[in-house]
């Protein structure tokens, strides 16, 4: 079976644009939860979803926003992007959210 | 403000030698803690999940304990071997007002010299 798939792997963007980032879960999985990882930390969570509705939100800006589709998949949108926002982006799946995450090889998000 | 804290933030092991780190957590709306491994170049992978105060889970040589009273949790390595070398994160699932917050530590870096 095929993992958390996640595109794309790598993106530059500048400041101001904005950014969409995708997320496939593993065939079954319901949950699909997204994270920010920057160097020295851990991942930050940013959104979880299942069965397309929110059902838990970190503490980030309303710069960034998320939605699930029904086929399970998710996006991860940032709009008027910062330097800050330079980081890894995960996205992690799992049945229902509350069993252990299923992580993706993450986007690469550089700004400049 | 919640925090998960893992402690030590790097460890150097010699291979053979035994080691344990820890992770703190809010024992407040506690609902779950993961542990993980996260080799470079690879995505994070789940070692344990852990629910119950007093929970003990086994897979190996690697081994965690769960106090959800104090807020804490053990990770042990037996007998390390360099492929063990990695960060491993602990992740505390907070249930509250109908939402989930899943909070990561910052990592314990493990490498395993040969």
């Amino acid at each position: 079976d095929a993992g958390v798939t996640q595109s794309p792997t790598h993106l530059i963007k500048t400041r101001g644009q904005h950014v969409t980032l995708r997320c496939s879960p593993i065939s079954g999985h319901k949950s699909v939860s997204w994270y920010q990882q920057v160097l020295g930390q851990g991942p930050q969570f940013i959104f979880q979803y299942y069965e397309k509705e929110e059902r838990g939100r970190g503490n980030f800006p309303d710069r960034f926003s998320a939605r699930q589709f029904p086929n399970y998949s998710s996006e991860l949108n940032v709009n008027a992007l910062l330097l800050g926002d330079s980081a890894l982006y995960l996205c992690a799946s799992s049945l229902t959210g509350y069993q252990p995450q299923h992580f993706g090889d993450g986007t690469r998000l550089s700004i400049l | 403000i919640l925090n998960v804290e893992q402690s030590p933030q790097s460890l150097h092991v010699q291979e053979g030698d035994s080691t344990n780190f820890t992770c703190s957590f809010p024992s407040s709306n506690f609902y779950a803690l993961h542990w993980y491994r996260w080799e470079t170049a690879k995505s994070p992978e789940a070692l344990f999940v852990m629910t119950l105060n007093g929970d003990e889970k086994k897979k190996g040589r690697i081994s965690a304990t769960l106090n959800t009273k104090e807020g804490y949790s053990y990770l042990y390595i037996k007998g390390s071997q360099p492929e063990d070398s990695a960060t491993y994160l602990c992740a505390s699932i907070l249930f509250s007002g109908g939402y989930n917050k899943l909070i990561f530590g910052a990592g314990t870096r493990l490498a395993v010299h040969p």
